[in-house]
């Protein structure tokens, strides 16, 4: 079983419909993430948590939500879907431990806002 | 974090080694060289990581330049399943953002 799931891997909504994209770990890390990556692109910082009890914003947070149910699981929603919200979307993971750098991504949500 | 400057694609023939450059002239001695991979819309991979040292696992090999200002990505044997976006990045250990550019895209042919 992979180590880093996403839920859904493909989604296609309408614009203004509310969505939540699923990221679990099985990997015990402390660390969750969610980019974004549009066409040709590198990726973009949307989230980021520490711990269950943390989360800070990123490069690109407008428009979007978290949430950290748990160690394991890291939520992205998008509130209100905008066309310009299409792309591919990624959770990672890392220890808090030496190896912190080190991020395991997970294979992705495809998101089509039409 | 420092700019990496990677050329924008290369071609490798299948069963050679692949050498893929990476610039980063204004990195800082506390910030490490990581390289990750994408292949096709998958997420992306870890590949090495190093600060001063040459690195090598079973991936790849990372050869870094004395005064650190560039680094080489060595692929010993390249496979058709290495073609792939790869990354070079330059970043603080004690921080958290991965910074991706856009990376060169590494075409293996048979």
């Amino acid at each position: 079983d992979a180590d880093v799931t996403q839920t859904p891997r493909n989604r296609i909504t309408k614009t203004g419909k509310r969505i939540m994209l699923e990221c679990s770990q099985t990997k015990g890390h402390d660390r969750m993430y969610w980019y974004r990556q549009d066409p040709g692109l590198g990726l973009q910082l949307i989230y980021y948590s520490f711990d269950v009890k943390d989360i800070n914003k990123g490069e690109i947070s407008d428009g979007y939500s978290v949430s950290r149910q748990a160690q394991a699981k890291f939520s992205l929603s998008l509130e209100s879907a905008i066309p310009n919200q299409t792309a591919l979307y990624f959770c990672a993971t890392s220890d808090s431990g030496l190896a912190a750098d080190t991020q395991y991504f997970g294979p992705g949500t495809r998101l089509t806002v039409l | 974090d420092a700019k990496t400057t990677q050329p924008t694609s290369m071609d490798c023939a299948e069963g050679r080694a692949a050498n893929l450059p990476c610039n980063h002239s204004t990195i800082s001695g506390n910030e490490y060289v990581y390289w990750y991979r994408q292949i096709h819309s998958q997420g992306p991979q870890y590949i090495i990581h190093g600060l001063k040292n040459n690195e090598t696992n079973e991936m790849a090999s990372l050869i870094i330049t004395e005064d650190r200002k560039s680094s080489t990505l060595i692929l010993p044997h390249a496979t058709l399943r290495d073609t792939a976006v790869y990354y070079c990045i330059a970043y603080f250990r004690s921080d958290y953002k991965l910074s991706f550019g856009a990376g060169t895209t590494v075409t293996v042919r048979a």
